[in-house]
């Protein structure tokens, strides 16, 4: 079966210092993966969404980046973290047909 | 105006009761739909996923699509106190690569 592996649970991090968020995915080849971000009390909003290697979508201008070094791999990044950049990421996988399938998150407080 | 319209609760009820969680949208053009819930500080776990109009029934929870309201429900028969959580909708256009626009979710508390 397909899971979803998200790391750090939570982060608290200075305003200005640099962010990685990794995404792994297991049981499943070439995957579309997401990022999202929840704000407290706001639906989802999409961030990146990649369909292969190297492939990323941006959905959103702002101080993020994502990569996808390999196929069941994704990652979001900052160089400066802004205190707007605070809330509760989300990677996710989707197949055609079917809903996504979230991780567990990460908490990010920026301070 | 917002794509998606959710009430944010919370909604109190006890337990054994039916519950009914709805969405509102502006785009007639959405066709998939998916119910998600979610536990305090969890990723949000598919509930139910459907196209088009209709019912469809997975155990204890039941979505229904009424695309002439553009309005949608999930019923949730039961209640335990298991299921106090946040619940989701989110929907989308196509289901090829299209953004899904979620809900901001309706807190649940099922009351023992």
């Amino acid at each position: 079966s397909q899971t979803i592996h998200q790391w750090p649970a939570t982060l608290v991090q200075p305003v200005g210092s640099p962010l990685s968020l990794e995404c792994t995915v297991e049981g499943t080849s070439n995957p579309n993966l997401y990022w999202y971000r929840q704000a407290a009390g706001r639906g989802l909003q999409l961030l990146f969404y990649s369909v292969g290697i190297g492939q990323i979508s941006s959905e959103v201008p702002q101080n993020l980046s994502a990569s996808r070094p390999q196929d069941r791999q994704f990652i979001l990044s900052s160089k400066k973290l802004l205190l707007s950049d605070s809330g509760f990421y989300l990677c996710a996988w989707k197949q055609q047909g079917s809903g996504y399938t979230f991780g567990s998150g990460t908490r990010l407080t920026v301070v | 105006q917002k794509e998606v319209e959710q009430d944010p609760g919370p909604l109190s009820v006890p337990e054994g009761a039916i519950v009914s969680l709805n969405c509102t949208y502006s785009n007639s053009a959405f066709q998939y739909f998916m119910w998600y819930r979610q536990y305090s500080r969890k990723g949000p776990e598919l509930l139910m996923y459907t196209y088009s109009s209709g019912n469809k029934e997975d155990g204890r929870f039941t979505a229904q699509v009424d695309k002439s309201s553009k309005y949608i429900s999930l019923f949730i028969r039961d209640s335990q106190p298991s299921d106090s959580a946040t619940y989701l909708c989110a929907m989308s256009v196509g289901d090829n690569f299209n953004k899904f626009y979620f809900g901001s979710g309706t807190k649940l508390n099922v009351k023992p």
